[in-house]
């Protein structure tokens, strides 16, 4: 099994539709991550969290939420989905001091 | 707010050749990832530095990491086409906790 689990992988949703994307990570870890890629471009913070009740804006936040329900599961909400966000959503994790566990990525498509 | 600049961003080498990436930052940091995405997958890491003057090696890459000049390099000794990948840097800013990724450097390795 993969260390961190992303559902769904492929996603396509129309604007103005609501959408969670899930993430579950089975290293142990408290740091959580979420991150989108656009094409030629690296990866852009979205939110991160430190453990369940710490919970931090990345650089890139408007028009999303996220939530921390346990250690292992870090959730990511658009609201309101635009087509703007179509986009390579991937989760991670890492120990302190350590590299970052990447997910499999989900790739949302809204139309 | 950190910076993280690659060059080159696409580099097309011959099989056999050497060659090496750049990743610059633009504050104080002592802890460099560098990670490795094949098209359409997710990423994985390659190698963690975590001090200055750090130097890994995993068989035809090696990384080092000079915080005084804020540069890190991955040289890549006699290239294989197996090493066509994009490859990021991500700079973790001291008491942060979180990682800004350079744009990626895109190599493609021809016979």
């Amino acid at each position: 099994d993969a260390d961190v689990t992303q559902t769904p992988r492929n996603r396509i949703t129309k604007t103005g539709k609501r959408i969670m994307l899930e993430c579950s990570q089975t290293k142990g870890h408290d740091r959580m991550y979420w991150y989108r890629q656009d094409p030629g471009l690296g990866l852009r913070l979205i939110y991160y969290s430190f453990d369940v009740k710490d919970i931090n804006k990345g650089e890139i936040s408007d028009g999303y939420s996220v939530s921390r329900q346990a250690q292992a599961k870090f959730s990511l909400s658009l609201e309101s989905a635009i087509p703007n966000q179509t986009a390579l959503y991937f989760c991670a994790t890492s120990g302190e001091n350590a590299e970052a566990f990447f997910g499999q990525g989900t790739r949302l498509t809204v139309v | 707010e950190l910076k993280v600049e690659q060059n080159p961003l696409f580099l097309s080498m011959q099989e056999g050749k050497n060659y090496t990436i750049y990743c610059n930052y633009s504050t104080t940091s002592d802890r460099l990832y560098w990670y490795r995405q094949d098209p359409g997958k997710s990423l994985e890491s390659l190698f963690v530095l975590l001090s200055n003057g750090a130097v890994k090696q995993e068989g035809r890459l090696m990384a080092s990491l000079d915080t005084k000049a804020r540069l890190s390099t991955l040289h890549i000794t006699a290239a294989v086409h197996d090493l066509s990948a994009t490859y990021f840097c991500a700079v973790e800013s001291t008491n942060a906790g979180k990682s800004t990724f350079g744009d990626g450097t895109t190599l493609t390795v021809k016979p």
